[in-house]
């Protein structure tokens, strides 16, 4: 069964700083999509950025980045010139698309903390 | 653009009672997944519903069921509410054909049982 980790529950950045936030998966599957979402108080989940595995180049979205190793299975999420609306819960998910169906799992999320 | 609606946004119900939550997924997609979200926790995936049927179910019990109407709207019910039930619970979904995998989140309903 494929598992998703986030080892760090808590994380904090001085604003304008850059961050990087961890997520090792394991699967035996070849094809598979990777997203990072944030969920701010509000609780809505935001999809933050999105990879496939098939594509070798880390996908970028504005100030946010993903170094993705296919091999060692890792995904991680840095954030550039942190801001305070940046805080919030950041959840790594893992989707197997192989039986037709999309179903997210997700790990157990990293809690983001800006300082002024 | 409306995005994927859920009603209500608080609910409280005592053990043994059935909940209904309810759906609206964001205009043009098929597809509606329901996750819970138990506190300082991840999502867990319940079940996902296309064409007005079940396709794929989480390590859920029969207590949880589901249905999508026509116009793609779904709902949720629990059946004999269990204290362990309290959570947020998370409607998300996916566009037509599902040409895109990536699904879009509601705001949630938090269910809290007495």
């Amino acid at each position: 069964a494929q598992t998703v980790t986030q080892s760090q529950p808590e994380m904090s950045v001085q604003e304008a700083e850059t961050v990087t936030l961890s997520c090792t998966y394991d699967t035996s599957e070849s094809d598979y999509y990777l997203f990072w979402y944030k969920q701010p108080p509000s609780r809505q989940m935001i999809l933050v950025i999105r990879q496939e595995a098939y594509k070798q180049q880390n996908a970028t979205e504005n100030r946010f980045s993903v170094n993705f190793q296919k091999a060692a299975k890792s995904f991680s999420l840095k954030i550039s010139d942190s801001q305070l609306g940046d805080a919030a819960m950041y959840f790594c998910a893992y989707d197997g698309n192989t039986s037709g169906t999309y179903k997210y799992i997700f790990g157990t999320g990293t809690r983001l903390k800006v300082l002024a | 653009d409306a995005g994927v609606t859920q009603s209500p946004t608080h609910l409280i119900k005592t053990r043994g009672q059935q909940v209904t939550l309810r759906c609206s997924p964001k205009s043009g997609h098929d597809t509606v997944s329901w996750y819970q979200q138990a506190l300082g926790q991840g999502p867990q995936f319940i079940f996902q519903y296309y064409e007005e049927e079940e396709r794929q179910r989480g390590n859920f019990p029969d207590r949880f069921s589901g249905h999508q109407f026509p116009n793609y709207s779904s709902e949720l019910n629990v059946n004999a509410l269990l204290l362990g039930d309290s959570a947020l619970y998370l409607c998300a979904s996916l566009g037509v054909g599902r040409s895109t995998d990536t699904q879009y989140f509601g705001p949630g309903t938090r269910l809290t049982v007495l």
